[in-house]
């Protein structure tokens, strides 16, 4: 298994929803990334975890909220997410712990739509 | 801090024919790698190749060559005999103590 697999593909949710984004890999990685990317823009880094602890927060509002169950589950929960949010949301993960890390895998990414 | 510029927003090329991307960057690490992520409709980025920085030599993955002059700091990508399945938005990006992505470019082939 060579995947990093995200779920929902798509998601539209009304700005007093809650919902959570799924990422899994079954790859032994051992550093999961989440990244928000906009339309025709960068992929900007979320959050990194290396070994299921969080180990980079980029500054993200705290209606995003990551979770790592384990070293194969990446999770991403969200409350209160305003209009601006609306983004494709991307899940990767590497080998090597995120200061050593080589190459990354990435996932389909889960398209987000906030109403 | 590390930047990573792709000067060109857009590109098209004729199928079949050969097209260059380019990267350049900005660093004061002597130790990092380079990639060229290629992004399609589909929406998964996918890793093109990689250039480890202390290699010399030029990485090549079938049709995908890289340039990488060190001193210049530059990564470019040339792709050959150019296929439609190749139009994607085009990703360079850098690791050294941290990871960027480069601004894209948007990769249009011609039937």
């Amino acid at each position: 298994d060579t995947e990093v697999t995200q779920t929902p593909k798509h998601l539209v949710m009304g700005m007093t929803n809650k919902k959570s984004l799924k990422c899994e890999q079954h790859m032994g990685h051992r550093a999961m990334y989440w990244y928000k990317q906009k339309a025709k823009k960068p992929p900007e880094l979320m959050f990194v975890y290396s070994y299921e602890k969080l180990s980079i927060n980029e500054s993200v509002p705290s209606r995003f909220s990551p979770e790592c169950p384990n070293s194969s589950l990446l999770n991403l929960h969200l409350h209160a997410l305003q209009p601006e949010d609306s983004a494709l949301y991307l899940c990767a993960s590497s080998p090597l712990p995120a200061e050593a890390f080589t190459e990354a895998f990435f996932g389909q990414g889960t398209r987000l739509t906030v109403v | 801090a590390q930047t990573v510029t792709q000067s060109q927003p857009e590109m098209s090329v004729q199928e079949a024919e050969t097209v260059t991307l380019s990267c350049t960057y900005d660093t004061s690490e002597s130790d990092y790698y380079l990639f060229w992520y290629k992004q399609p409709p589909s929406r998964q980025m996918i890793l093109v190749i990689r250039q480890e920085a202390y290699k010399q030599q030029n990485a090549t993955e079938n049709r995908f060559s890289v340039n990488f002059q060190k001193a210049a700091k530059s990564f470019s990508l040339k792709i050959s005999d150019s296929q439609l399945g190749d139009a994607a938005m085009y990703f360079c990006a850098y690791k050294g103590n941290q990871f960027y992505f480069g601004t894209g470019t948007s990769l249009t082939v011609i039937p």
